[in-house]
């Protein structure tokens, strides 16, 4: 199993440019999230998705757009890149089922924006 | 709503001490409480939690935590800490009821173990 994998690992990207992130899980969890961890603010939940064709906003949802046509996919699409949306970005999934509590994470993705 | 608060961003310790990292926390509801530990260049990984039951929890590498209701904290203690312990810590919490999952961390506790 690769748990929850992201990719690119590492992206640079210009002011107006826009990108897809991409995460996917074979964990077969319905409950996946976007955080973006910033130095010294912790994580912050972008948005998030309960099961396939279900998306909601988290704390931090400005700039961002998400999908979910699939349990395993949840890709977080930047339509305009800016610098404030510099930052790492982390993917996770967890089941609530069963009374499982532990979220899984990807590796990250570091973003740049310039 | 809640909120996680990490009361120091770093922690210099020397190797082979003790160290204690602190969280309180805020909510209006009942929550579970979570410690993740990421390594550099790493995604974040469960260190331990409370769900319910004994309020001292012991989780991998020989950390361990200690729920207090009348304080609303959850901090982190290890007898001895090792080089490789380094790493940034974050406390989050769950609410317990609602069907979301969502986790709310702390800003992070970077502990940096010298030798």
């Amino acid at each position: 199993n690769a748990g929850v994998t992201q990719t690119p690992k590492f992206r640079i990207l210009k002011i107006g440019q826009s990108m897809t992130l991409q995460c996917t899980q074979d964990m077969n969890h319905n409950y996946m999230y976007w955080y973006r961890q910033d130095p010294g603010m912790g994580l912050k939940l972008i948005y998030y998705s309960v099961g396939a064709g279900i998306t909601d906003k988290g704390e931090v949802p400005n700039g961002y757009n998400v999908s979910r046509s699939t349990t395993e996919d949840f890709p977080l699409r930047l339509e305009l890149a800016a610098p404030s949306q510099t930052s790492v970005y982390f993917c996770a999934t967890t089941t609530i089922q069963g009374g499982n509590t532990e979220a899984f994470f990807g590796q990250g993705t570091r973003l740049t924006v310039v | 709503a809640q909120s996680v608060t990490q009361l120091d961003s770093q922690v210099p310790v020397f190797e082979e001490a003790p160290v204690e990292l602190r969280c309180n926390y805020s909510s209006s509801v009942s929550v579970y409480l979570f410690w993740y530990v990421q390594y550099p260049n790493q995604g974040l990984q469960l260190l331990l939690k409370y769900l319910s039951g004994s309020t001292l929890v012991k989780g991998i590498n020989g950390f361990e935590a200690e729920f207090n209701k009348s304080q609303t904290s959850f901090h982190l203690r290890k007898p001895s800490v090792h080089i490789s312990d380094t790493a940034e810590y974050f406390c989050a919490v769950r609410p317990i009821a609602g069907n979301t999952g969502k986790l709310i961390f702390g800003q992070g506790t970077t502990l940096q173990v010298k030798p």
